[in-house]
């Protein structure tokens, strides 16, 4: 069954931690995106990598960290740099340019 | 000025009727169009993909581009309250990186 899976659904973070979001994809999708989602804002690019060992910052990439060992993983680390990370954060990837296909989400709050 | 815009609603119809929801865009580079549906605490998910002006159909939904007029609309047709979700449109040029509108929240009533 193919699909994207983001894990832990609910995250709580206390002040000055870094916690780390993982985003796991079996559709073989080269590129893959991190969005943040804020009430009334839409989503807002934070990373985007199109292939292995490769990524681009988004819009709102300070205070975010990412890696891409692997084509099936891209975990997003929010680090204490991070002033108001409290937000729903959604994992995407993508064939090339097209069909963006979204995972269920992290809603991360801070304690 | 935003990128995109969209109105957040919300937007209560009764069930049978018709949902016309729209964005208006700046960025004349934009090429290609979307609609996501988005349930409550749920991820995105695609329900219409378009490129260039004019109209697609795709079941009870129908997108709309005017690309002359930076301005783009999905409507729903005999709405059911399985409809109810959040709206968001999304645009892109000929690359990677999606905009998106904020989102216009739904409801339709039984």
């Amino acid at each position: 069954d193919g699909g994207i899976t983001q894990s832990p659904k609910y995250l709580f973070r206390k002040e000055g931690q870094n916690v780390t979001l993982s985003c796991e994809q079996n559709l073989n999708h080269d590129a893959m995106y991190w969005y943040r989602q804020d009430p009334g804002q839409g989503l807002r690019l934070i990373y985007y990598s199109q292939i292995v060992n490769d990524f681009q910052k988004g819009d709102i990439a300070e205070g975010y960290s990412v890696s891409r060992e692997k084509k099936e993983s891209f975990p997003l680390t929010v680090t204490s740099a991070q002033k108001n990370p409290t937000a729903f954060y959604l994992c995407a990837s993508s064939i090339d340019y097209n069909e963006q296909f979204f995972g269920p989400g992290t809603r991360l709050t801070v304690l | 000025q935003k990128e995109v815009e969209q109105d957040p609603g919300p937007l209560s119809v009764p069930e049978g009727a018709i949902v016309s929801l729209n964005c208006t865009y700046s960025n004349s580079a934009f090429q290609y169009f979307m609609w996501y549906r988005q349930y409550s605490r749920k991820g995105p998910e695609l329900l219409m993909y378009t490129y260039s002006s004019g109209n697609k159909e795709d079941g009870r939904f129908t997108a709309q581009v005017d690309k002359s007029s930076k301005y783009i609309s999905l409507f729903i047709r005999d709405s059911q309250p399985s409809d109810s979700a959040t709206y968001l449109c999304a645009m892109r040029e000929n690359d990677y990186k999606l905009s998106f509108g904020a989102g216009t929240t739904v409801t339709v009533r039984a």
